[in-house]
């Protein structure tokens, strides 16, 4: 199994928008609203931003909002903040109790 | 609060087996539905899931990987591990471990800091 297309990076300054893509197939992405984003600092543990395509775990603000369009789904950061800047990874399941991961987005605070 | 701990070797030689246990403190490993997890992030690349373990020991690998994994899971200690066989320099990673909700969503909810293992001579 391939890993997810994510692009390498993205930023946004203070206050805009910035939306990451993460592409797979119809036998991934596309097969099931299983797709979760995790955001990760450096030098931590990846932390659980949204899951199932659209949901967000408490305490995780609604500026971060997720959806699906066939084979991409995609993470909205809104209001940017400094403290946004961090690396995003997608998964998705995969069938047969796997599970994949997107190669990870930079996103940059300008 | 839940919590994991990854521990094990730091250094494995190439063509050894990686063994790395992650303790569960906080929570049952055999009183809830979660699936177990190892994942791995290589320095400055992205994370590869390897696998997960379900208390009753049902196990779900990686396709590419699954040829040298074994994950078991020991609910006496709390604590599930990981072997990887056969390991080479490819397999210089962080090991993560983390807990997944059930339902086949790849919801990882809580996760261990992570420990570095580098595989050299």
């Amino acid at each position: 199994q391939s890993a997810l297309t994510q692009p390498p990076s993205a930023s946004g300054s203070p206050g805009q928008s910035v939306t990451i893509s993460c592409t797979g197939t119809s036998s991934d992405v596309g097969g099931y609203n299983y797709v979760s984003w995790y955001q990760q600092h450096p030098g931590k543990a990846p932390k659980l931003m949204i899951y199932e395509v659209n949901q967000r775990p408490s305490g995780v603000p609604d500026r971060f909002s997720g959806s699906k369009s066939g084979n991409t789904a995609s993470l909205t950061v809104s209001g940017l903040r400094a403290e946004d800047e961090a690396d995003y990874y997608c998964n998705s399941y995969a069938g047969s109790n796997n599970v994949i991961f997107g190669g990870g987005t930079k996103l940059t605070v300008l | 609060q839940l919590q994991l701990q990854e521990s094990g070797p730091r250094l494995v030689k190439p063509s050894e087996t990686l063994s790395l246990t992650c303790i569960v403190s906080g929570d049952s490993i055999s009183s809830s539905s979660y699936y177990w997890n190892w994942i791995r992030q290589p320095p400055g690349k992205g994370l590869e899931w390897i696998g997960s373990i379900y208390y009753s020991g049902s196990t779900s690998y990686n396709p590419s990987l699954k040829s040298r994994v074994t994950i078991s899971v020991d609910t006496s200690k709390n604590q599930f591990s990981l072997r990887l066989s056969s390991v080479t320099a490819a397999d210089t990673a962080v090991y993560h471990c983390a807990r997944q909700v059930p339902g086949g969503t790849p919801k990882f909810d809580y996760w261990g800091q992570g420990t570095l293992v580098t595989v050299s001579s």
